[in-house]
């Protein structure tokens, strides 16, 4: 059970557009903390896609955006493309009475149809 | 460019040890908080340990506190894992990251992974 909630699966065909949602609650996103994304192709290692909600590091294209919104944050691909399909983990950090530790989701993969 | 190079996983029996190397190159070692993550064969990704830039610091996660330890020679620029009590569970590909610049943690580069197969 992740402390952060993702769909197991979603699914697009090529040039569409599609969001991927990561649900936290009040002691990992809605206190403030980041959301982080991280796409993983077959057989590879994950490679951070967003920081920060919703910044791109150097050479993601833009095609990738993220938004967060109270304990809530969503990454939303547009211009869906072959190579897009991979497994997608949405990430923060989670403190409350019982400790403070780094949170994933439990990830999303994307099929493009 | 910045590269990190695990290794050392293999198949160990339960209750068994084995450390592991992540090797740095690229950046300014010494400068960066270095974490292992790791994956369970078909599962999602689970935050191991974080070590401060200067080892000052370490934390774990609950599931294998008091069986791992995670530390650093700056001047080998090297990570390592040495792992002891090994279960079924701990089976996993093992992941060294770099802690990125963001207020929240977070990994801006990985390695490739070494596998760990606890098995008899």
């Amino acid at each position: 059970q992740s402390v952060l909630t993702q769909p197991p699966s979603v699914s697009g065909a090529p040039g569409q557009r599609v969001t991927i949602s990561c649900t936290g609650s009040s002691s990992n996103i809605g206190a403030g903390y980041d959301v982080h994304w991280y796409q993983q192709l077959p057989g590879t290692a994950p490679k951070l896609l967003i920081y920060g909600n919703s910044n791109r590091p150097s050479g993601v294209p833009d095609r990738f955006s993220g938004s967060k919104s109270g304990t809530s944050a969503s990454l939303a691909i547009t211009g869906l493309q072959a190579e897009d399909e991979a497994d997608y983990y949405c990430q923060s950090y989670d403190s409350s009475l019982s400790g403070s530790k780094v949170v994933f989701g439990g990830g999303t993969k994307l099929t493009v149809l | 460019q910045v590269q990190l190079v695990e290794s050392g996983g293999g198949v160990v029996q339960p209750g068994g040890s084995l450390r592991l190397s992540c090797a740095a190159s690229g950046f300014t070692f010494s400068s960066y908080g270095m974490h292992w993550v790791r994956q369970a064969p078909g599962k999602g990704l689970e935050w191991v340990a974080f070590i401060r830039y200067d080892g000052s610091n370490k934390y774990y996660a609950d599931s294998v506190k008091g069986r791992f330890t995670i530390s650093r020679d700056n001047s080998k620029n090297t990570l390592y894992l040495q792992m002891n009590s090994l279960r079924a569970e701990d089976t996993a590909v093992y992941y060294c990251a770099k802690e990125g610049t963001g207020t929240t943690v977070d990994f801006d580069y990985w390695g490739q992974g070494t596998l760990v197969t606890v098995s008899s």
